[in-house]
């Protein structure tokens, strides 16, 4: 079975320093996995993807998330956050299968980041 | 692209009524997703399409729900009667996915639902 565990509910960082929200998964089999920033009354944009390419993957507005087999861990990163980084970020699981139905996508909970001034 | 299209992106309607909400995916994507985002239950899927077809919907809450996917390019949610707990922003997603190969999702802006 898949699912997503993002592992803080709400995060509070100060402007200029490092945002860090996790995420475990668990997959039967090969992952992709995503990144969803989603800021208030907007709908959910893609920040960056891991397809079974390289393992540290570089997203939009200098986030960046490093997959880890051996932890099934998918973590997203960031040096310095910024003020318009305050949003909820939801972490997703896909399986790549062989499959005629598509494939299903399994979201996290969601963690609410905060950016103090 | 225009990427997805929702419509209505604000309804307010009175408890009974017949709610329609529409979603154009973006062209060439296969797969259709419906979800639901509340404050207490988060984000929750409804319903997904595959090449038109419905493949699961085991989040549609009740009868009073139903989807369709008459094409390719078209779907529609529908509630009746409506009732003031379904108010909730309801999303329309796209992807194409293929073997071995998971497009991303990509979402619509939302239609926010209000029953009074």
């Amino acid at each position: 079975a898949q699912s997503v565990t993002q592992l803080d509910s709400h995060v509070s960082v100060s402007e200029g320093t490092p945002v860090l929200l996790r995420c475990n998964y668990s997959s039967s089999y090969s992952p992709s996995l995503f990144w969803y920033v989603q800021h208030p009354n907007k709908g959910l944009q893609l920040l960056l993807k891991y397809t079974s390419a390289a393992t540290l993957v570089k997203g939009i507005n200098g986030f960046e998330a490093e997959f880890k087999k051996s932890e099934t861990s998918f973590h997203l990163t960031k040096p310095s956050a910024h003020m318009s980084d305050a949003a909820e970020y939801f972490c997703v699981v896909s399986d790549t299968v062989l499959s005629n139905t598509g494939n299903q996508f399994y979201f996290g909970t969601g963690t609410s980041l905060t950016v103090i001034p | 692209d225009a990427g997805v299209i929702q419509s209505p992106r604000h309804e307010v309607t009175e408890m009974g009524q017949e709610v329609t909400l529409r979603c154009k995916p973006i062209s060439g994507h296969n797969s259709l997703f419906w979800y639901r985002q509340t404050m207490m239950r988060g984000l929750e899927l409804l319903i997904y399409f595959n090449n038109n077809v419905p493949i699961d919907d085991s989040g549609m809450p009740e009868d009073r729900f139903s989807a369709k996917m008459p094409n390719a390019s078209f779907s529609t949610l529908k509630i009746q009667p409506s009732e003031p707990r379904d108010s909730a922003v309801y999303f329309c997603a796209s992807s194409f996915s293929g073997p071995l190969n998971t497009g991303e999702l990509f979402f619509g802006e939302g239609s926010r639902l209000t029953v009074l």
